[in-house]
């Protein structure tokens, strides 16, 4: 079963504006990641946000965690044609077993 | 540093046959996980390889089931399969000295089951 929900399910931008994806989750987490994909390719792993963090950074991207409210941000600053892919989270359980729980994900797309 | 890979990139069965998966882990990493990702859909946990042995599994039935060699790579295999096996299956590796388990993927076998 599916923990995460994201939200929106598809954004489209110009490029050069900003992106924000959403994500809840229903449990107790150890960690939050976020992932993006290709064309229904690999995922490629963007950036890990442990539990007693609140924010990261990592070039033009920036994470929010909120373990109150049991959600997390994604931002994507000055957007590029090329960040066109489906984003996703997911969430590594405070138990850490190494089971990581997706959500359905967000499909971005950027407009030259 | 070599990154995760995965043979075959794509596969056609049909319905009732068996298939097998590889997956060589990243460099420096010991435990392989497998997801599968239906059309549209996250990818969902099927299972957890480590020290070779299968380390916490999803809710995936017998008939999905795996290895993992001395070398950390893993195999998934899949026993009569079904049309609703049709999928990406993805692999990802990490390391057990990793206290946040931190996840790097595979490209993905595409599996289409006729």
């Amino acid at each position: 079963s599916q923990q995460g929900e994201e939200d929106p399910q598809a954004l489209s931008i110009q490029e050069g504006e900003n992106a924000t994806m959403n994500c809840s989750y229903k449990t107790s987490i150890n960690n939050l990641q976020w992932y993006r994909q290709n064309s229904g390719r690999g995922l490629v792993h963007l950036i890990l946000i442990r539990s007693n963090e609140r924010e990261k950074h990592s070039g033009r991207l920036r994470v929010t965690l909120d373990t109150s409210k049991k959600s997390s941000s994604l931002l994507i600053t000055a957007s590029r044609a090329a960040d066109t892919a489906s984003y996703f989270c997911a969430t590594a359980g405070s138990s850490n077993t190494g089971k990581l729980i997706f959500g359905q994900g967000t499909t971005l797309q950027v407009k030259p | 540093e070599t990154g995760v890979t995965q043979s075959p990139t794509h596969l056609i069965k049909t319905r009732g046959q068996q298939v097998t998966l590889r997956c060589s882990s990243q460099s420096g990493h010991n435990t392989v996980s497998w997801y599968q990702q239906a059309l549209g859909q996250g990818p969902q946990f099927i299972f957890q390889y480590y020290r070779e042995e299968e380390n916490g599994r999803g809710n995936f039935p017998p008939r999905f089931s795996g290895l993992q060699f001395p070398n950390y790579s893993s195999e998934l295999n899949v026993n009569a399969l079904e049309l609703d096996d049709s999928a990406l299956y993805l692999c990802a590796s990490s390391s057990s000295n990793d206290r946040y388990n931190e996840q790097f993927f595979g490209p993905g076998t595409r599996l289409t089951v006729l």
